[in-house]
């Protein structure tokens, strides 16, 4: 069946530190593929999305490719601040599911430290 | 952006009773709203798809006697865990899509955490 696995964490990160989440997915079809985040306290939000191969999200220096060849959608940033830290959703949703079913990992926690 | 409450944001019960939480989507209307449960360090599980006006679609092994979900308007969905265990404790979590044509995305509550003592 379908299902979204991505590293476990935490994962901690020196401020400036690159950062990389690996997500890999199973799904029948050509799923869009999502990245949500999760501060503290509050609800998840989507971060960023690719709806088909080589597709490239991106939002708030965070970027992901859809590479349907490896079935990944890494997240990466360049230089992470403390206010990313955060638990991380990978998630995909088929496009031929009408019920607009969302299949999410297990999350990963990232700690940033000044 | 579109915001969606859940009240409350945790709560604490005895075995045995009854306990609802809510799910507001405060600045739009959503034809359709998501229940999820969370479980420490796992994935969001659907339990069910609820649309205004009609039967909740449970996913399988979610017991719909056991979890009633209510969606009376196109603003509000409740989940009523009822007869509460100790492995009911965990973390509950909506989601809500836009109505609007074409929209699929969906926007999330908060959570709540259910402690079943």
């Amino acid at each position: 069946g379908d299902s979204v696995t991505q590293m476990e964490g935490p994962v901690t990160l020196s401020e400036e530190a690159f950062l990389t989440i690996n997500c890999t997915y199973t799904a029948t079809g050509y799923p869009s593929l999502f990245w949500y985040v999760q501060y503290p306290g509050e609800g998840l939000q989507l971060l960023l999305k690719a709806t088909k191969a080589d597709d490239k999200g991106s939002n708030k220096g965070f970027e992901a490719t859809y590479r349907k060849e490896t079935t990944s959608f890494h997240l990466e940033k360049g230089s992470v601040q403390v206010s990313d830290s955060a638990v991380y959703f990978c998630a995909h949703r088929s496009n031929n599911n009408a019920g607009n079913m969302l299949t999410f990992g297990g999350g990963t926690r990232l700690m940033v430290k000044p | 952006g579109a915001v969606v409450s859940q009240h409350p944001s945790r709560v604490i019960c005895k075995s045995g009773t009854s306990v609802k939480i809510e799910c507001r989507s405060l600045d739009f209307q959503a034809t359709t709203m998501f229940w999820y449960r969370q479980f420490p360090k796992q994935s969001l599980m659907l339990m069910a798809t609820s649309n205004e006006g009609s039967k909740a679609t449970y996913e399988q092994g979610v017991e719909k006697d056991k979890f009633l979900i209510n969606h009376a308007s196109l603003t509000l969905s409740t989940l009523t865990v009822t007869s509460a265990h100790p492995e009911d404790s965990s973390f509950y979590i909506c989601s809500a899509r836009v109505r609007a044509s074409g929209s699929n995305e969906q926007f999330f509550g908060p959570g709540t955490r259910l402690t079943v003592l």
